[in-house]
């Protein structure tokens, strides 16, 4: 059974840290994918990386694919308190089913 | 981006009532829909995948007969929780993708209380 741990599940912070999620696996997805989600509200993608090692940025958000696509981390530089939200990764199975396997998720609170 | 879309945003039921939620995507045919459940703060739980024509496929531990599933056209499919009890309350949220490695676009999910 393929798993993606993510950690932390809870984080709440000041306005203006920085932090990091981790997403990790010993299994190999074909892509990752980065979701944010609001309470009452469907996840929204907001990235998807494919290539072992790749770094993509968007704005404060930036994220990271290992080497052996087996892991994943997104790093939010000077957070603010509209960054709050669930946080959540999904890797792609390489297989034939191709289905997104979750991570747990990171609940996150950004206060003023 | 594509647009999915579910009705209904909220539902209030009675134990023992059926409710059905659909699923659409508006903008795009999706051969594959998927049907999640989600309590609060945590994560998504696939519990079923659905193509266009054919039976869903269940995950482990979830009762086809309770969640029938229905993917009659390539833009709709419904999830019909029967004999509804109040710990099936949850956030129900669909998905769907063109095809097999595409992008999965969710629904705005369907909040689902039983009395």
């Amino acid at each position: 059974t393929q798993l993606l741990e993510q950690s932390p599940q809870f984080l709440s912070i000041q306005e203006g840290e920085n932090l990091t999620v981790y997403c990790n696996s010993s299994s190999v997805f074909s892509s990752l994918q980065w979701y944010r989600q609001e309470p009452g509200e469907g996840p929204v993608l907001l990235v998807t990386v494919v290539t072992g090692g790749e770094v993509k940025k968007l704005k404060r958000l930036t994220f990271q694919f290992g080497d052996a696509r087996k892991d994943s981390s997104l790093h939010i530089t000077a957070a603010q308190p509209g960054d709050t939200g669930l946080y959540l990764c999904a890797g792609l199975n390489a297989g034939n089913n191709r289905k997104l396997i979750w991570g747990l998720g990171t609940s996150l609170a950004v206060n003023p | 981006g594509a647009v999915v879309s579910q009705h209904p945003s909220r539902v209030i039921c009675k134990s023992g009532t059926s409710v059905k939620i659909e699923c659409r995507s508006l903008d795009f045919q999706a051969t594959t829909m998927f049907w999640y459940r989600q309590f609060p703060k945590q994560s998504l739980m696939l519990m079923a995948t659905s193509n266009e024509g054919s039976k869903a496929t269940y995950e482990q531990g979830v009762e086809k007969d309770k969640f029938l599933i229905n993917h009659a056209s390539l833009t709709l499919s419904t999830l019909t929780v029967t004999s509804a009890h109040p710990e099936d309350s949850s956030f129900y949220i669909c998905s769907a993708r063109y095809e097999a490695g595409a992008t999965q676009y969710f629904g705005p999910g369907t909040r689902l209380t039983v009395l």
